[in-house]
């Protein structure tokens, strides 16, 4: 069972250029997170998506596109990187239960020169 | 104001003292509330859940004061391998995509 897989792992890009950060769960989970994390500061939701085909914004989503083509996967695109997108990021979902953990990726490392 | 606050520290404890920190969250119809330990450069993973009457796993107690919005987190007995930034995470509606993270408290046990 492999949870939650992100790619890729690390990522360096130019300003400018495009790139897609990938997700997929294999815990048929209906809601799925793209987040980042910058230091000091806690984790900022981007994009979310409660079910297949609909996505919402979250904190920070301008800068980001997301797509939810089917329940495993949730894809992640900057269509023209900026510095100030350099960060860490990270892919998570959930179950419905009350209270079931939130289940993250490995995290994708993106510097924007 | 953040709707959830951590003191970032670091806390510096000694191999086997008791370290305990708070959060406090804006959100008084929070309803769910967790506590997850992040390692350095990788994902967070869930350390407990935090329920109304308080809860303990092993070495960890968590606890909620609802009246002055905040949980806490207490380590007894604390071991090198304890060392991480504990991030605390509140859940203010039923719409799971309203979680809302701390920016977490950094713990560095020492020998």
């Amino acid at each position: 069972n492999a949870g939650v897989t992100q790619t890729p792992k690390f990522q360096v890009l130019k300003t400018g250029q495009s790139m897609t950060l990938q997700c997929a769960q294999d815990m048929n989970h209906n809601s799925m997170y793209w987040y980042r994390q910058d230091p000091g500061m806690g984790l900022r939701l981007i994009y979310y998506s409660a079910s297949e085909g609909t996505t919402d914004k979250g904190e920070v989503p301008n800068g980001y596109n997301v797509s939810r083509l089917n329940k495993r996967e949730f894809s992640l695109r900057l269509e023209s990187a900026a510095p100030s997108q350099t960060s860490v990021y990270f892919c998570a979902s959930i179950g419905e239960a009350t209270n079931e953990k939130l289940f993250f990726g490995s995290g994708t490392q993106l510097s924007v020169l | 104001r953040k709707e959830v606050e951590q003191d970032p520290g670091p806390f510096n404890v000694p191999e086997g003292a008791t370290v305990a920190f708070n959060c406090t969250y804006s959100n008084s119809a929070s309803q769910s509330f967790f506590w997850y330990r992040q390692d350095c450069r990788k994902e967070p993973k869930l350390l407990m859940s935090v329920y109304s009457s308080g809860n303990e796993d092993g070495r960890f107690t968590a606890q909620l004061n609802r009246a002055s919005q905040y949980i806490s987190l207490l380590i007894r007995d604390s071991k090198l391998s304890d060392s991480a930034t504990y991030l605390c995470v509140v859940h203010p509606t039923d719409s799971w995509g309203k979680l809302q993270f701390g920016a977490g408290t950094q713990v560095v046990v020492t020998p």
